[in-house]
């Protein structure tokens, strides 16, 4: 498995608090990405970074916010988490080779529920 | 933005039969890549498709990119238990933005 690892695996936090999710990676990919999974919506993007500082939105952003400082550390953070909010959030990597995205790679993926 | 429609959402098959998900766009597509998510697990890559018209085939699988290069699938023949999980297209959109069609879940009756 590609050197990715997320943190926490597991989470239960209540309404209206902040969380930060880690993902770390090891592979020195450029881009990193947050998805989070739902039953009958498969993955969708949150955001998405494609270099230190360097991020943009995904298709469902709102009530998330994400920084990358370091090429191998990218954070989630809800500012205020909310229960539609509860879900399994993966972490992914990839790189460019000639122009064209390479394999992702996923990390193990973070369950969060907030009650 | 770029978005890829992947059908069925669900599918049961008997082991033995053969299964099919498709991957569609209504814009042209650079690339498409295909993973498959065991239950519990986390998604792996299967393959990249970049060519128009490719067909490609793992052991039991075929994937194959249309000729306009909007359209995709993936065929198992002669499904066994281990095939069970969800399968899933992703295409790039722009600046690596890399997304996922919906999913198709396969279950398998021994």
């Amino acid at each position: 498995d590609a050197g990715i690892t997320q943190s926490p695996r597991h989470k239960v936090t209540e309404t209206g608090t902040p969380v930060t999710l880690r993902c770390h990676q090891t592979e020195n990919h450029r881009y990193m990405y947050w998805y989070r999974q739902d039953p009958g919506h498969g993955l969708r993007l949150i955001h998405y970074s494609y270099g230190v500082k360097d991020t943009d939105k995904g298709e469902v952003s709102d009530g998330y916010s994400v920084s990358r400082s370091k090429t191998e550390d990218f954070l989630l953070t809800l500012e205020s988490a909310t229960s539609s909010q509860t879900s399994v959030y993966f972490c992914a990597i990839s790189e460019s080779r000639k122009q064209m995205n390479t394999e992702a790679f996923f990390g193990q993926g973070t369950r969060l529920t907030v009650v | 933005g770029q978005q890829v429609m992947q059908i069925p959402q669900y599918q049961h098959v008997q082991e033995g039969e053969d299964f099919t998900t498709y991957c569609n766009s209504s814009t042209t597509l650079s690339n498409i890549q295909w993973y498959k998510q065991r239950p519990g697990g986390h998604p792996v890559f299967l393959i990249q498709l970049v060519k128009s018209g490719e067909v490609k085939k793992q052991k039991r699988l075929t994937f194959q990119f249309g000729e306009a290069k909007k359209n995709s699938s993936l065929h198992i023949t002669a499904t066994q238990t281990t095939d069970v999980g969800t399968y899933f297209c992703a295409a790039t959109a722009g600046a690596q933005k890399l997304v996922f069609g919906q999913g198709t879940r396969l279950t398998i009756n021994p």
